[in-house]
C-alpha cells in the first residue's frame, strides 16, 4: 500500500523568505513522486517528479525537491517565495508515472509581503 | 495541446438528482482518470481508462456512481440519486501513456442543495 503524509497544513513565509514543504511517503515498491500546485478554483499542474535516477529534482518556478530514500522524505523548497507562490501543494505517490495517484491532504502556502 | 476540458465547470443540483459531467483529454492521450476532491483535502482517485477499458475502480465509487468511455476519447461520469456527501470537485486527468504524468482539467464542483 501506498501512503503520503504532508507535515503542516498551512505554511506562511515573507516574500523573499526560503519555502519548505514536507512530505512523507510509505511505499512498498520503488516510488514515483510528484509535487502538484494548485489554484483558488482550479486543476493541478505538476511542478516536478521523481521517477529514477538523480535525487534532487528541479522543478517549473523554480521549485525543487530531494529525494531521500533512508527518510522516506521529498520535500520540496524554494529559495525566495514570491507572492505569485501563495496556493494549495500535493504531494503524490504512485507505482509508475501514469499510475492512480495518492495524494496527501494538501498545504496551504501563504506569502506575506 | 489544449488541455484537459471538463464540463460543466460547477453544478448545482437537489438532492435525489442525476448528474453528469463530461471530460475531453488531451488529444490522443489513451489514459483518463477520475479523481474527488473535498473541501480542504487531497484529491482521491475514483476509476481509470486505458481507452475504451476501465481498468480499475476505488471502492469510493459506490453503486451509485458510473464512468464510460465509449469511443476511447471523451469520458463521462455519472452520479444517480445524489446524496449531500457527493458535493465536491470532481476532476479528470489524462496522460499519453503509462509512463508519462498526469495532466488534469480544472474539474467540476458539484453542489448538493
Amino acid at each position: 500500500a501506498q501512503s503520503v503524509t504532508q507535515l503542516g497544513s498551512h505554511v506562511s513565509v515573507s516574500e523573499g523568505a526560503l519555502v519548505l514543504l514536507r512530505c512523507n511517503y510509505s511505499s512498498s515498491v520503488p516510488p514515483y513522486l510528484f509535487w502538484y500546485v494548485q489554484y483558488p478554483n482550479q486543476g493541478l499542474q505538476l511542478l516536478l517528479k521523481y521517477t529514477t535516477g538523480a535525487t534532487l529534482v528541479k522543478g517549473i518556478n523554480g521549485f525543487e525537491a530531494e529525494f531521500k530514500k533512508s527518510e522516506t522524505s521529498f520535500h520540496l523548497t524554494k529559495p525566495s517565495a514570491h507572492m505569485s507562490d501563495a496556493a494549495e501543494y500535493f504531494c503524490a505517490v504512485s507505482r509508475n508515472q501514469g499510475g492512480k495517484l495518492i495524494f496527501g491532504q494538501g498545504t496551504e502556502l501563504s506569502v506575506k509581503p | 495541446d489544449t488541455g484537459v476540458s471538463q464540463d460543466p465547470r460547477h453544478k448545482i443540483t437537489k438532492r435525489g438528482q442525476n448528474v453528469t459531467f463530461r471530460c475531453d483529454p488531451i488529444s490522443e492521450h489513451n489514459r483518463l482518470y477520475w479523481y474527488r476532491q473535498t473541501l480542504g483535502q487531497g484529491p482521491e482517485f475514483l476509476t481509470y481508462f486505458q481507452n475504451e477499458a476501465q481498468l480499475e475502480k476505488s471502492r469510493l465509487l459506490s453503486d451509485r456512481f458510473s464512468a464510460e468511455r465509449p469511443k476511447g476519447s471523451f469520458s463521462t461520469l455519472e452520479i444517480q440519486r445524489t446524496e449531500q456527501g457527493d458535493s465536491a470537485m470532481y476532476l479528470c486527468a489524462s496522460s499519453p501513456t503509462d509512463n508519462q504524468p498526469q495532466h488534469f482539467g480544472d474539474g467540476t464542483r458539484l453542489s448538493i442543495l
